[in-house]
């Protein structure tokens, strides 16, 4: 157990809704990510927050977003849902914004979204 | 910019054999490097890193890798293998230099260990 939570853990969702993904990341830990890993795309990175902020932006469609909240839990907003966007999305978190360590990023289990 | 390769998208090894994943990067600065494995169903699992230092590094499970500057690799090891080391495995590195704390992950390897 890694002390990343993820909720749901599995959604099933018809195109065009929004769902929202929600992490709370481990104990202390500022830094949240979020990746999507496809059977396509491999692991891609998606949004980082830190403490409250947007620290960094990968391949992130702007049709999903994704806010840090005080108490430093994390939602990931999806909107306008195509099939495309089936995947398992991870969130993971590190104790800090590490530009010049070698912290650890440690993953969630992931929540399972499928569009139908 | 990172980037990082995995050239093989499965390796079969018979139990008690040793194994080897390998991993190449690409970065403009100083890597570091990690390994994680995904169980099925499961998310990813740190196994170990290098940041500096030793070039073999000792991780989970009995794993280890060795960082190898001049060939921009690390490969993942193991001496023998186990069936419950069946998994998928994936590289990543992150540019020391770059400003930004997120990893670039190769594609992932599949093990598959035989009985």
């Amino acid at each position: 157990d890694s002390g990343v939570t993820q909720t749901p853990k599995h959604l099933i969702t018809a195109t065009g809704q929004r769902v929202t993904l929600r992490c709370s990341p481990r104990s202390g830990d500022l830094s949240v990510y979020w990746y999507q890993q496809s059977l396509d795309q491999g692991l891609q990175f998606l949004i980082q927050y830190y403490n409250g902020e947007e620290r960094a932006k990968g391949n992130i469609l702007e049709r999903f977003s994704a806010q840090q909240f005080p108490d430093l839990h994390s939602e990931l907003n999806l909107s306008s849902l195509e099939l495309g966007d089936s995947a398992l999305y991870f969130c993971a978190s590190s104790p800090r914004d590490s530009r010049s360590s070698g912290n650890t990023i440690y993953f969630g289990e992931g929540s399972w979204l499928t569009v139908v | 910019a990172q980037s990082v390769a995995q050239p093989e998208d499965q390796v079969n090894v018979a139990e008690g054999n040793p194994l080897t994943v390998k991993c190449t990067y690409s970065v403009s600065g100083n890597p570091y490097l990690f390994w994680y494995v995904q169980y099925p169903n499961r998310g990813l699992q740190f196994l170990l890193k290098y940041i500096t230092g030793d070039n073999l590094v000792k991780g989970s499970y009995g794993f280890e890798a060795e960082f190898n500057k001049s060939q921009t690799s690390f490969h993942l090891k193991k001496p023998s293998a186990l069936v419950s080391d069946s998994a998928l495995y994936f590289c990543a590195v992150r540019d020391m230099n770059s400003g930004y704390s997120t990893l670039t992950f190769g594609k992932g390897t599949m093990l598959l260990v035989s009985p």
